[in-house]
């Protein structure tokens, strides 16, 4: 089955301690991308990827970092969280040029950091 | 600044009857506009979306209507269901941009039975 793979699916955390969110996906995507949701805001995206070892900011990087080392994967890292950084995060992935069909999402991770 | 604008938070609509749901935007240049819908406790799921090129594009029960004019696009429900009952998303990509998507802030749709 195509799909993008995140995990954990829920995660606590305390101020400070370092974590990774891993996301993968199987269908070859050259584009991936980190989104974070928050109640009325939307998805706004956070790092993006065109392909392996190029990643870009997005419209609030701050606080995070990605690498591409891999086509399949994208993990999402967060050196030092703040509680500011609590809320729902997705990744996303689609082929180059995709506008027509858009991204294909995994189903998110909820993060709380206390 | 929110390129892509969704200014009713949420909609109540009884079973059977339409759904509208409205999107507004800013940048002239996008090419294509999408509709996402999500489930709670899930990641959004590709809907709908419509060409700059086009003004409509039907998909069963789902129409998006698309004037250029307003900047403005909509999605049209017909019948609704309690199923349809999600947070959807509107978002737009330019081609220049490559495979940049701007969302809107979304629409929570609850359809009564």
């Amino acid at each position: 089955e195509a799909q993008v793979t995140q995990n954990p699916r829920y995660l606590i955390t305390v101020t400070g301690k370092k974590l990774t969110v891993t996301c993968s996906q199987n269908m070859n995507h050259e584009y991936m991308s980190w989104y974070r949701q928050d109640p009325g805001l939307g998805l706004r995206q956070i790092y993006y990827s065109m392909n392996v070892e190029v990643t870009d900011k997005g419209d609030v990087p701050e606080g995070y970092k990605v690498s591409r080392k891999e086509k399949r994967n994208f993990p999402l890292i967060l050196e030092s969280p703040s509680p500011n950084q609590t809320s729902l995060y997705f990744c996303a992935s689609s082929p180059l040029g995709a506008g027509e069909y858009g991204y294909t999402f995994g189903s998110g991770t909820r993060l709380t950091v206390v | 600044d929110q390129q892509v604008k969704q200014n009713s938070p949420s909609l109540s609509v009884q079973e059977g009857r339409i759904s509208i749901l409205n999107c507004d935007y800013t940048n002239s240049m996008f090419d294509y506009f999408l509709w996402y819908k999500k489930y709670p406790a899930e990641g959004p799921t590709f809907l709908i979306s419509i060409s700059s090129i086009k003004d409509k594009n039907e998909d069963g029960r789902f129409t998006v209507f698309l004037n250029k004019s307003a900047k403005h696009l909509s999605l049209h429900i017909v019948p609704s269901q309690p199923g349809d009952s999600a947070v959807y998303f509107c978002a737009a990509s330019a081609l220049d941009t490559g495979n940049q998507f701007y969302f809107g802030t979304g629409t929570s749709l609850t359809v009564i039975p």
